[in-house]
């Protein structure tokens, strides 16, 4: 069975700042995706980014890149020069190869943005 | 307009009632998929379609049934609502020809269905 720990409830950061949002995975299978999703108070999900698990460069889009360590099965977000629209839920999922199609989402950390 | 569409967007209802949540898409995707969010945790899912001849049971299937009328719509059903049904739903679509393996999953903006 695949499971995604992001063991950040919530967190703090300053305008301007960088700011990472932990995320752990643990699968047995060799082929994998990561994803990470966002969803601020309106409630709707937005995809940000992804990375293979053979993908040899970390993933970058824009403001976003992920910080993957296969080896200690993390798969970091970093969100650089924050803005205020970043305050959101944010949620790590991995889809594994031999589990069809499904996504499986972490519980969520909650990012707080400061004026 | 918003390539994947959930209607109705917020609905409150009683115990025991037949409830219908749709979802359509101008994205052309063959995949579609339904979770649910409760409070303060990740979206699990409920049911998935590869193509129209095809639903498969996710990960909380139990009182919820679907139907893919076609490659653009995909509707979940709770036959008997009941309250710990209470939760954000939300309806998301992929093609595999976007990434291949690691196509993202795009998502409707969520029903919000309270049951009483």
């Amino acid at each position: 069975a695949q499971k995604i720990t992001q063991t950040q409830p919530g967190m703090f950061v300053q305008e301007k700042e960088a700011v990472t949002l932990d995320c752990t995975y643990d699968t047995s299978d060799q082929s994998y995706g990561l994803f990470w999703y966002k969803q601020p108070s309106s409630g709707e999900m937005i995809f940000l980014i992804y990375q293979g698990s053979y993908d040899e460069q970390n993933a970058t889009e824009g403001r976003y890149s992920l910080n993957f360590q296969k080896a200690r099965k993390s798969a970091n977000l970093v969100i650089s020069a924050s803005q205020l629209g970043d305050s959101a839920m944010y949620f790590c999922a991995m889809r594994v190869q031999n589990a069809g199609n499904m996504l499986t989402f972490g519980g969520g950390t909650r990012l707080m943005v400061k004026p | 307009d918003a390539d994947v569409t959930q209607t109705p967007r917020n609905r409150i209802t009683k115990t025991g009632k037949r409830i219908m949540l749709e979802c359509s898409q101008t994205k052309g995707h063959d995949r579609m998929y339904w979770y649910r969010q409760d409070p303060g945790l990740g979206l699990r899912l409920i049911y998935y379609s590869f193509d129209v001849k095809d639903i498969n049971k996710g990960e909380i299937s139990d009182g919820y049934s679907v139907s893919r009328q076609a490659q653009a719509k995909f509707s979940l059903s709770l036959e008997s609502a009941i309250p710990n049904q209470t939760a954000l739903y939300f309806c998301a679509t992929s093609d595999p020809r976007d990434g291949g393996f690691n196509q993202p999953q795009h998502f409707g903006d969520g029903t919000r269905l309270s049951i009483l």
